[in-house]
């Protein structure tokens, strides 16, 4: 079982349009991580969220960690081709030594 | 600019095979880990070291062991390679929670 799930786990848009991704559990998390991963490299963090609540932008890319920290999503405004890659949440659990990886979203951006 | 850097990009063993896969990391990192990497499934900890010669399991170790003789070298081992081992393999490295820096992955088939 996973302690972290993705939906969806596939997405396909036209370029222009909004997509989220999110990424649940029943577990409360310290922090939460996403990075992305283009074909052929190691997953990149893209941001850490600490605080519940806490909402993070980067550039078109808006991050959100739910209230009780058990859950995140990201939202892309305007995807773009070079949004295009597996995204990944990573949580450390508050009793945990370790992050733990969602499944993973793979999208892609159709120019 | 930071690395991790993996001994190997593709490999190819057989049944039976020992295998070793090296990375090495250029930040003075305390922490490092290995994950594996399957479609669907995420990353999952295979084992990480937070001090030379200090290990600790992660969630699937079974068939794999690891070595950590220098701060900056984290290497796993397959003793004896099997079909179900195939796949890709991620190295990282971070300070304790921090963001984890992922090598370029070692893509191993064994036939």
């Amino acid at each position: 079982t996973q302690l972290l799930e993705q939906s969806p786990q596939f997405l396909s848009i036209q370029e222009g349009e909004n997509l989220t991704v999110y990424c649940n559990s029943s577990s409360v998390f310290s922090s939460l991580q996403w990075y992305r991963q283009e074909p052929g490299e190691g997953p990149v963090l893209l941001v850490t969220v600490v605080t519940g609540g806490e909402v993070k932008k980067l550039k078109r890319l808006t991050f959100q960690f739910g209230d009780a920290r058990k859950d995140s999503s990201l939202h892309i405004t305007a995807a773009q081709p070079g949004d295009t890659g597996l995204y990944l949440c990573a949580g450390f659990p508050r009793t945990g030594n370790q992050f733990y990886f969602g499944t993973g979203t793979s999208l892609t951006v159709i120019p | 600019d930071v690395k991790v850097t993996q001994s190997s990009r593709y490999l190819v063993k057989r049944t039976g095979e020992k295998v070793f896969l090296e990375c090495v990391q250029d930040m003075d990192h305390e922490n490092m880990f290995w994950y594996r990497q399957d479609p669907g499934l995420g990353l999952r900890l295979i084992y990480f070291s937070y001090d030379v010669k200090m290990k600790e399991k992660g969630d699937i170790p079974e068939g794999y062991s690891v070595s950590r003789e220098k701060k900056e070298r984290f290497s796993l081992i397959l003793e004896s390679a099997s079909t179900n081992q195939t796949s890709m393999y991620l190295c990282a490295s971070s300070i304790p929670a921090g963001e984890l820096f992922f090598g370029e992955g070692s893509r191993l088939t064994v036939l």
